[in-house]
């Protein structure tokens, strides 16, 4: 069974840094890009990054650009989020989903998210 | 980047009803659609993708279509553990982007 579990959500002041973390299991990683999906209390699904399965393609949205950082560490079945410069409009619940792919390809990418974890919470918050 | 609308944002509906959902791209993205459900307090769930191919293990009461813009979520007849938001996805570029959502609620 394909289990993601994310880790790593807090209360943080702005401009502070978090790291998320995603743990996998019952699925070979390394074949797959991985990516961050975000909502907001009460709002829709934001992408916010992806990478694909040697790391060797990333994407970011451009809300995120230049905060965050994905990374992977296969050996260890993880993906990994690093926000800085964190902001009140960073408050969400962070989401870790598998694509059915294993690159990030810019156009004709066809990515789709066909595994979820539930998400862990980051608040961003004086 | 590409903006994705949805219609209605909400709708009511009795068990049995034939519902449509509607999303709307912003400029060509041929078949690379996907669509989820959510349920409260749950993750997303993948229903279909590639606009029309159904999902492993998801009803066959759900079926979706379109191409180029416009895409239709058709549920044949509404079960209880159908009330939910509906979220449509592309896939033809990044930054990927999700529609507003939709949604089912118990009439």
């Amino acid at each position: 069974e394909v289990q993601l579990v994310e880790s790593g959500g807090d209360l943080v002041q702005p401009g502070r840094s978090l790291r998320l973390s995603c743990g996998a299991s019952g699925f070979t990683v390394d074949d797959y890009a991985m990516h961050w999906v975000r909502q907001a209390p009460g709002k829709g699904l934001e992408w916010v990054s992806g990478i694909g399965w040697n790391s060797g393609s990333i994407g970011y949205a451009d809300s995120v650009k230049g905060r965050f950082t994905i990374s992977r560490d296969n050996a260890k079945n993880s993906l990994y989020l690093q926000m800085n410069s964190l902001r009140p409009e960073d408050t969400a619940l962070y989401f870790c989903a598998k694509d059915v792919g294993p690159d990030i390809v810019v156009v004709l990418g066809g990515t789709v998210f066909d595994q979820w974890g539930q998400g862990t919470l980051v608040t961003v918050s004086a | 980047d590409i903006q994705m609308t949805q219609s209605p944002s909400s709708l009511s509906a009795s068990v049995g009803d034939r519902v449509t959902i509607t999303c709307r791209a912003s400029q060509t993205i041929d078949t690379y659609l996907n669509w989820y459900q959510q349920t409260p307090g749950l993750a997303p769930k993948l229903l279909i993708y590639a606009a029309s191919s159904l999902q492993s293990g998801v009803p066959s009461s759900f079926s979706g279509s379109g191409s180029g813009t416009h895409f239709t979520l058709t549920i044949s007849s509404l079960q209880p553990e159908d009330f939910a938001t509906y979220y449509c996805q592309q896939s033809y570029s990044t930054p990927l982007t999700f529609g507003g959502g939709t949604k089912v609620e118990i009439k």
